[in-house]
């Protein structure tokens, strides 16, 4: 079974700094995936990753994967307010058809 | 654009009553989800569907049931609300066999009293 972690939980971060938020999955996933969701609102696609070594990039995030390593990260790179939110990342397990596995989330708050 | 649509932002309903939960996709997408989210659970799947009239278990689906009659339509159902489903529901659809990406409704927030 998939089981997909993510850390750290909750970051705090100043404007202007950087951090990378990490992703572990436990089997064999060659599609990960990252989605933002805003307080009380719904889960939105970021990015989608669907082999090893893919990187991909939206202004100042920044998605990898390494399938060797069962890991992806997500970059942040100069912080801004507006990139407050919860990221989630999740897997997906051949077995389980198109069926993915999402991580716990991670609360990130950028402070001026 | 994608577009997932469920009928209600907000619902509050007393215990015991049945409770139905809709979610529509303009997509033409094979697979619907119904997710919960609470604090400190993250999301948990309670029942998918690959196609009309199949479902399918997720992780939770004691207390719930599922329709799904028309491909771009799959209800949640609460035979019997009680508070402790009293929770986010997300639905999220995607297409079989391309690259998995789940695309998500805007949820509904329901509290059972």
């Amino acid at each position: 079974e998939l089981k997909v972690e993510q850390n750290p939980l909750f970051l705090s971060m100043q404007e202007g700094k950087n951090y990378t938020i990490y992703c572990n999955y436990s089997t064999t996933s060659d599609r990960l995936y990252w989605y933002r969701q805003d307080p009380g609102k719904s889960l939105e696609s970021l990015f989608v990753l669907l082999s090893n070594g893919a990187v991909k990039q939206e202004g100042r995030l920044m998605a990898s994967l390494d399938t060797k390593a069962r890991l992806s990260t997500l970059h942040i790179t100069a912080a801004v307010h507006d990139l407050s939110a919860t990221y989630f990342c999740a897997g997906n397990q051949e077995t389980s058809g198109s069926r993915l596995t999402f991580g716990e989330g991670t609360q990130l708050t950028v402070n001026p | 654009d994608v577009k997932v649509t469920q009928s209600s932002r907000y619902l509050v309903k007393r215990t015991g009553e049945k409770v139905f939960l809709e979610c529509v996709q303009d997509m033409d997408h094979e697979n619907m989800f119904w997710y919960r989210q609470d604090p400190g659970l993250g999301l948990r799947l309670i029942y998918f569907s690959y196609d009309v009239k199949m479902k399918e278990k997720g992780d939770i689906p004691e207390g719930y049931s599922v329709s799904r009659e028309k491909k771009e339509r799959f209800s949640l159902i609460l035979e019997s609300a009680s508070t402790n489903q009293t929770s986010m529901y997300l639905c999220a659809s995607s297409w079989l066999d391309r690259s998995y990406e789940q695309y998500f409704g805007p949820g509904t927030r329901l509290t059972v009293t």
